[in-house]
């Protein structure tokens, strides 16, 4: 069935640091691949998002890269601040409809 | 924009009884509504596919007479559990979208059954 396996579980990073989270897709139909943030005991917020029709998305310091031959595609955060410590689930669908989610990576930032 | 309330957000009851819970799209019309479960510091896991005025989708594995869902309007969705027991205990989060919109999250309920 439909997988998307997300890697590392966990990372920790100094204050400044860039994090650099990666998820691989089963369904080479997907084309639509969301970044959620989610801080403990809160509702998952989008933070980045990207299409299959482009490689890479940017928005001050998130950006987001897809690789649809290699079904992969990356979250990288720079200059990373204690603030973005949180849980990030990447997903995959088609369209906007059905996501299959990754298992999450737990984010510490360290001051 | 796009802010989704789900209520309540916790809540704890008896072995035995039924939960409602609601979702709700506060500023736009939410065609597909989705419900989903997440266990202690693991994935969202979807649970069911509700399109206004339609029958839901349930996943594999998903009882769909303990799990009741209503898409009654274009902004409201309720997830009713049945009967619930304690491993029925999780955090419910439901999302809403608008066509070809991404979804949002509303901020979850966590049941706790005794």
């Amino acid at each position: 069935g439909e997988n998307v396996e997300q890697h590392p579980s966990t990372l920790s990073v100094q204050e400044g640091d860039s994090a650099v989270i990666k998820c691989t897709y089963s369904d080479s139909a997907s084309n639509y691949f969301p970044w959620y943030k989610q801080e403990l005991g809160k509702r998952p917020q989008l933070i980045i998002d990207i299409r299959s029709n482009v490689g890479e998305k940017k928005d001050q310091r998130i950006a987001v890269t897809l690789n649809k031959t290699a079904k992969h595609f990356s979250l990288h955060i720079t200059e990373t601040q204690p603030e973005d410590s949180a849980v990030y689930f990447c997903a995959a669908s088609k369209g906007t409809y059905k996501y299959i989610f990754g298992t999450g990576t737990r984010l510490k930032v360290l001051a | 924009g796009a802010v989704v309330s789900q209520h309540p957000s916790w809540v704890i009851c008896k072995s035995g009884t039924s939960v409602k819970i609601e979702c709700r799209s506060l500023d736009f019309q939410a065609t597909t509504m989705f419900w989903y479960r997440q266990f202690p510091k693991q994935s969202l896991m979807l649970m069911a596919t509700s399109n206004e005025g339609s029958k839901a989708t349930y996943e594999q594995g998903v009882e769909k007479d303990k799990f009741l869902i209503n898409h009654a309007s274009l902004t409201l969705s309720t997830l009713t559990v049945t009967s619930a027991h304690p491993e029925d205990s999780s955090f419910y989060i439901c999302s809403a979208k608008d066509g070809d919109q991404p979804q949002h999250f509303g901020d979850g309920t966590r049941l706790s059954i005794l």
